[in-house]
């Protein structure tokens, strides 16, 4: 069965300085690892996605995320944050094409609140 | 401009009335999904249809219903029998398998 651990439900940092929002997985297959973002009573918005393809993925407004296999963690990082950044990250794991009957079907980690400190 | 479309977005429910929430997408997707999302927890899938005419449940889907007669619309009904309905509520679809989930702004539904 496949599952996500985000492992800070909080993350404070100050403008301009590195953010990193943690994430591991577990899965059965090949996953597709996504990480989406949602503002306060929005909907959620794709920053980046993972299939299969290159190991460090490039996403919306600086943001990357490296998968690495043999620690099965597919972690979000960016080199400088802006305040605009601040609001609720989901790491997200997806069910392979072709496997079972869930087809695409995603599971969600709990969240990770960031703080963006002026 | 293509996307998907939830209303309402603020909804007060009286205890023991049904309520619908509406979900309409204009991206041709085949498929469809219901979550409902509480603070710490993430989302939780209610209900996901993969086709016009059929649906499936998810994890929680005790006290809700849905229906799928058009390829564009998704709507979901909270009845009574969900005890505690209170949360937001999101929309979303995606092309198929092993592709992107786009998610409308969701539907906040209170219970008075």
């Amino acid at each position: 069965a496949q599952s996500v651990t985000q492992l800070d439900s909080h993350v404070s940092v100050s403008e301009g300085t590195p953010v990193l929002l943690r994430c591991n997985y577990s899965s059965s297959y090949s996953p597709s690892l996504f990480w989406y973002v949602q503002h306060p009573n929005k909907g959620l918005q794709l920053l980046l996605k993972y299939t299969s393809a290159a190991t460090l993925v490039k996403g919306i407004n600086g943001f990357e995320a490296e998968f690495k296999k043999s620690e099965t963690s597919f972690h979000l990082t960016k080199p400088s944050a802006h305040m605009s950044d601040a609001a609720e990250y989901f790491c997200v794991v997806s069910d392979p094409v072709g496997r079972g009957s869930t087809l695409g079907r995603l599971y969600f980690g709990r969240g990770t609140q960031l703080t963006v400190w002026p | 401009d293509g996307g998907i479309t939830q209303s309402p977005k603020y909804l007060f429910r009286k205890e023991g009335q049904n309520v619908t929430l509406s979900c309409e997408q204009n991206l041709n997707h085949d498929a469809m999904y219901w979550y409902r999302q509480d603070p710490g927890q993430g989302l939780r899938l209610i209900y996901y249809s993969q086709i016009v005419n059929d649906f499936q449940k998810g994890d929680i889907a005790e006290g809700y219903s849905v229906s799928r007669e058009k390829k564009e619309s998704f709507p979901l009904t909270v009845t009574s029998a969900q005890k505690n309905p209170t949360a937001f509520y999101l929309c979303a679809s995606n092309p198929g398998a092993g592709n992107t989930i786009y998610f409308g702004e969701g539907s906040w539904l209170t219970v008075v």
